[in-house]
This record gives C-alpha cells, structure tokens and sequence, in this order.
C-alpha cells in the first residue's frame, strides 16, 4: 500500500494476556518507529530501528515490551502479560532515511484496551 | 534531554477568525522544529517543519510558524481558520542526532461555526 499500515486496528486484551501488534511501513522506508500515545497525551518514543537493526529502544516501559524486524521491513511489537497501563494506541512510523530528513509518516495506530 | 511544552490543552475559536496555537521547547543543542496534526481516527500528518534557513516556516492547509531561538518557541499561526481545521495539533522537536522525536502533549483545536 501506498501508506504505513498498522494492525489490528483495535485490540482488547485481558490481563495478562500477551499481544503481538503489526507494523507494515512504506516500502523502502529504511527508519522505523514506535510511539506510545495514551488518552490526551502526546505521542512517547518507544523504539527504533535502522533495517532490521534496533538501535534504540530507550524507550520500551518494561521488559514485558519486545519489538523485532527480522528482515528490515514488517515490524512487530509484543507486549508479554499484559496490565491495565499498557492500555494506549500505539503507532508505527517509518521515513526513507534518518529523522533529521524531518517527516515520519505515520500509521493509523492500533489502539489496546486491557480490561 | 529535550522537551516540549504546548501551552494551551484546548482553543476554541470561530471560523474564518485566526488563531495561533503555542509551543515552547528545551533543547541543550540545535534544533528541529515539526508540527504535527492529527484528524480523528486518523494517523498523524506533518504540517509543517523547521531543518534551518528562513525562520518563518510554510506548511500545508495555509499555516505557518515561526522558529524563535531566544524565546525557544514554535508558534503555529493561520489568518483564517475553517471547520476543517478542527483536529489536535502536536508540537515536535527533535536535535537531529537523537533518534527519537519528543512530542508536546498536544492542543486540540475547535473551530466553531
């Protein structure tokens, strides 16, 4: 497709369940992102990754958070045990070359509710 | 560390009257300057971004901004607003050598009839 494709779009998950969520970035899109955004809040950094490398992941709350690349180009982020804070939309982006080329061009996000 | 302060959580205003949403920042180094909007269900969208050069900044949908490094502001301006403008709007910045781009905590902008 022609934009950042994110599923699923909505997920509700119990307590402790684990989730897995998609990321299908831009084709050729080299940088890929990961945000956390919670109700009425701005978006937090969560990780990043260059190809199929993660070269930051300062920003993954918990050790309950895992997110991989494996061939540099569909990107999965899995939350393992899930609890009610995790719940948030999260949103992937992707840019053709580093953040300071200035746009990351954002998916729709999938938005997780643990009940 | 860089941070973002958006002012104002929420501003109304009425259609065709202009409208300038605020946004501070904090930075140890140069910056880059990018806001973002975000229409309902929607993913966000760049509407604009500061790299260097000219400190007035021209985006899409008729806004500009402009970066002001003593006052380390950012501010979004549009002369005329319309209905379709209504939507949240988010303050970014990041120093370039940082991968990560750090967001304010947005303004929801409404625009009456």
């Amino acid at each position: 497709g022609a934009g950042v494709s994110q599923s699923p779009r909505y997920k509700v998950a119990k307590r402790g369940q684990d989730v897995a969520l998609r990321c299908d970035p831009i084709s050729g899109h080299v940088s890929l992102f990961w945000y956390q955004q919670a109700l009425g809040q701005g978006p937090e950094f969560l990780t990043y990754f260059q190809n199929e490398a993660q070269l930051d992941k300062s920003g993954l709350p918990s050790d309950r958070f895992f997110a991989e690349r494996p061939e540099g180009s569909v990107s999965t982020l899995k939350i393992q045990r899930t609890q009610q804070e995790d719940s948030a939309v999260y949103l992937c982006a992707s840019t053709l070359g580093g953040l300071n080329t200035g746009e990351l061009f954002f998916g729709e996000g999938s938005r997780l509710t643990v009940l | 560390a860089q941070s973002v302060t958006q002012l104002d959580s929420q501003v109304p205003v009425f259609e065709e009257a202009p409208v300038e949403l605020r946004c501070n920042y904090s930075s140890s180094v140069s910056v880059y300057l990018f806001w973002y909007v975000q229409y309902p269900n929607q993913g966000l969208q760049l509407l604009l971004k500061y790299l260097s050069g000219s400190t007035l900044v021209k985006g899409i949908n008729g806004f500009e901004a402009e970066f002001n490094k003593s006052q380390t502001s950012f501010h979004l301006r549009k002369p005329s607003v319309h209905i379709s403008d209504t939507a949240e709007y988010f303050c970014a910045v990041s120093d370039g050598s940082a991968r990560q781009l750090t967001f304010g905590s947005g303004t929801q902008l409404t625009v009456l009839p």
